[in-house]
């Protein structure tokens, strides 16, 4: 079975600061991973993915993760934030379900953006 | 890139009616959607797959008599909520699977939040 993990369900990090949001994963095929963000009232945006080959992603916004199999982790990661990027954040890993492939999502962390 | 509509995004209705919400995909042929229900400040809960052109595959715990769920085309899901009661008002959101992308990613639409009074 496939699950995700998200250590911290809120951030709060200054402007300009580091961005860290973690998420740990299990799955028991090589993973597909992905990070969404969303917005207030809003869908889910994809941010970034990994399916195979280079393990440090790059997505939108200046956001990149970093693919570790020995510690089963996706972290999101962005140098300097912006107060744009207030918002929900969703890991993700592909999984399986009686109908097919899925996605199962971790819990979420809202970050939030001082000024 | 591939887009995603719900109709409506918002709607109120009295409880006791039903409530129908679409799910399009814009540029991109879904063989696949996915429902999901999201309470306030949580993460998604998968309701359903929906396969075009066969019977939605319900998570456990959903009721398939209250959330009808249809996929009649390859651009077009419907999620049905019947006999609406207030503790259905939640946030909708429909998602779609680009059948040409091997990678499994969904492309999410804007969500619908249903009040039921």
């Amino acid at each position: 079975a496939q699950s995700v993990t998200q250590l911290g369900s809120h951030v709060s990090v200054s402007e300009g600061a580091l961005v860290l949001l973690r998420c740990n994963y299990s799955s028991s095929v090589p993973p597909y991973l992905f990070w969404y963000v969303q917005y207030p009232n809003q869908g889910l945006q994809l941010l970034l993915k990994y399916t195979t080959g280079a393990t440090l992603v790059k997505g939108i916004n200046g956001f990149e993760a970093e693919f570790k199999k020995s510690e089963t982790s996706f972290h999101l990661t962005k140098p300097s934030a912006h107060m744009s990027d207030a918002a929900e954040y969703f890991c993700a890993v592909r999984a399986y379900n009686n109908a097919g492939n899925m996605l199962t999502f971790g819990g979420g962390t809202r970050l939030m953006v001082k000024p | 890139g591939a887009v995603v509509s719900q109709h409506p995004s918002r709607v109120i209705c009295k409880s006791g009616t039903s409530v129908k919400i679409e799910c399009r995909s814009l540029d991109f042929q879904a063989t696949t959607m996915f429902w999901y229900r999201q309470f306030p400040k949580q993460s998604l809960m998968l309701m359903a797959t929906s396969n075009e052109g066969s019977k939605a595959t319900y998570e456990q715990g959903v009721e398939k008599d209250k959330f009808l769920i249809n996929h009649a085309s390859l651009t077009l899901s419907t999620l049905t909520v019947t006999s609406a009661h207030p503790e259905d008002s939640s946030f909708y959101i429909c998602s779609a699977h680009d059948r040409a992308v091997l990678s499994y990613e969904q492309y999410f639409g804007p969500g619908t939040r249903l009040t039921v009074t």
